[in-house]
């Protein structure tokens, strides 16, 4: 069974700060890997998804995650964060022979202090 | 497009009685998703939908629990009776026809559920 660990429940960052949230998986098979944002009182909006191909996937705002097989990582970072990053963070893991389920982390808080 | 639309938004009632959480997929999505958040154990997935038939229902938490979609525009979640470890938000999402897993799930705003 597939699992998802996000190792920081809450990350306080500066403006225009850089921030890394962290998200490690388990499978036993190949897996589709995703980052979801929940903004206060949303439901959640996806961010950005690897596949296949570049291990590097960017958002259009400005945020990129990495995806690593050897370390079964796949950590979502921002060079420079805004006000209206603060939100809830989720990395999700699918498995492609599984085919539709997604098993989500805990979550990641950011809140984006001036 | 709308979205995806649930009802209502907010649902406060007292332990035993009958809820009903309603949820409108996309137009021309074939899958739908019914999660429960929660602090304790987050985003968990109670169960999903393929052309209106149940494929996985191993999430939902016990007998009290049931899901039905009718229709390609429509599906229920009810408990009953309720109690107020029900207490949560939950979502509806739908993914439209496609490859499957690659394809993005859109969620709904999402009920928030109190038990008194």
């Amino acid at each position: 069974a597939q699992s998802v660990t996000q190792l920081d429940s809450q990350v306080p960052v500066f403006e225009e700060a850089p921030v890394e949230l962290r998200c490690n998986y388990s499978s036993s098979v190949s897996v589709y890997l995703f980052w979801y944002v929940q903004y206060p009182n949303q439901g959640l909006q996806l961010l950005l998804k690897y596949l296949s191909g570049s291990t590097l996937v960017e958002s259009i705002n400005g945020f990129e995650a990495e995806f690593n097989k050897s370390q079964t990582s796949f950590h979502l970072r921002k060079p420079s964060v805004h006000i209206s990053d603060t939100a809830e963070y989720f990395c999700a893991v699918s498995e492609i022979a599984a085919g539709n389920k997604l098993t989500f982390g805990g979550g990641t808080r950011v809140l984006v202090k001036p | 497009d709308a979205g995806v639309i649930q009802s209502p938004r907010h649902e406060v009632t007292e332990m035993g009685q009958e809820v009903t959480l309603r949820c409108k997929p996309i137009s021309g999505h074939n899958s739908l998703f019914w999660y429960r958040q929660t602090m304790m154990r987050g985003l968990e997935l109670l169960i999903y939908f393929n052309n209106n038939v149940p494929i996985d229902d191993s999430g939902m938490p016990e007998d009290r629990f049931s899901a039905k979609m009718p229709n390609a525009s429509f599906s229920t979640l009810k408990i009953q009776p309720s109690e107020p470890r029900d207490s949560a938000v939950y979502f509806c999402a739908s993914r439209s026809p496609g490859q499957g897993a690659t394809d993005t799930q859109y969620f709904g705003p999402g009920t928030r559920l109190t038990v008194l």
